[in-house]
């Protein structure tokens, strides 16, 4: 079993649409959630950055954690052509090296 | 602000040849370095990550290497490329200490095939 599970997609929504991504993820030690946007032959970029659990609203996106359950989840509102990419969520049990588990990714498609 | 570079962004390297790909990182001192592999369509793979001036860690064992010469600077270097050895190259950095958030920052990457 994989640390951090993410469906692949593709994902297609028409322009307007809420979109939800998710990851589950098995070690209970994680402290540090992120979701990163990677356009197609770009760089991953940070998007949206949790501590704790709960929601966290940043424009149009929203990250949610729920540690209790393992399951964090990426909300996208009123969804534009330009958020098509693919999306990957990451996570960290926190230490010096800093280093993160990445889920697969999910390829999102916004038709407008 | 902080910038990271990668190069080249595109190499095409024939099956047997050396490659050292070249990452350095502008406006933060002593930061956590890592290399990625990205094989298209998938997910990414950690390949080194570094501490700090020559200290480099391996997480997968494979025909690759990498050297830390200077603080901000993060090599990655194979003496024969193999057609596995095909994908994207992805340089990250991360805020070392206590104002560290967990969070990596990516190049542009770099895009390796080999023939």
């Amino acid at each position: 079993q994989k640390e951090v599970e993410q469906d692949p997609g593709p994902l297609s929504v028409p322009e307007g649409a809420i979109v939800s991504l998710n990851c589950t993820y098995s070690n209970s030690a994680f402290q540090y959630f992120m979701w990163y946007r990677q356009y197609s032959r770009k760089g991953p970029e940070l998007l949206m950055y949790t501590y704790s659990s709960g929601n966290k609203e940043d424009g149009r996106f929203t990250a949610q954690v729920d540690k209790s359950s393992k399951y964090i989840s990426l909300f996208i509102r009123d969804s534009q052509p330009s958020d098509s990419a693919t999306y990957l969520c990451a996570m960290s049990a926190g230490g010096n090296t800093g280093k993160l588990i990445f889920g697969q990714g999910t390829t999102l498609q916004v038709k407008p | 602000s902080q910038t990271i570079h990668q190069w080249p962004a595109t190499l095409v390297q024939p099956v047997g040849s050396p490659l050292s790909l070249e990452c350095t990182v502008e406006g933060t001192s002593n930061p956590n370095l890592y290399w990625y592999r990205q094989a298209a369509g998938r997910g990414l793979q950690l390949l080194f990550y570094s501490v700090g001036i020559g200290q480099i860690s391996s997480e997968v064992p494979q025909n690759l290497s990498a050297s830390r010469p200077q603080d901000r600077q993060f090599i990655l270097s194979s003496k024969k490329l193999l057609l596995s050895d095909s994908g994207f190259y992805l340089c990250a950095w991360s805020v070392k200490g206590p104002r560290r958030t967990e969070t990596q920052y990516f190049g542009p990457g770099t895009r390796l095939l080999v023939l």
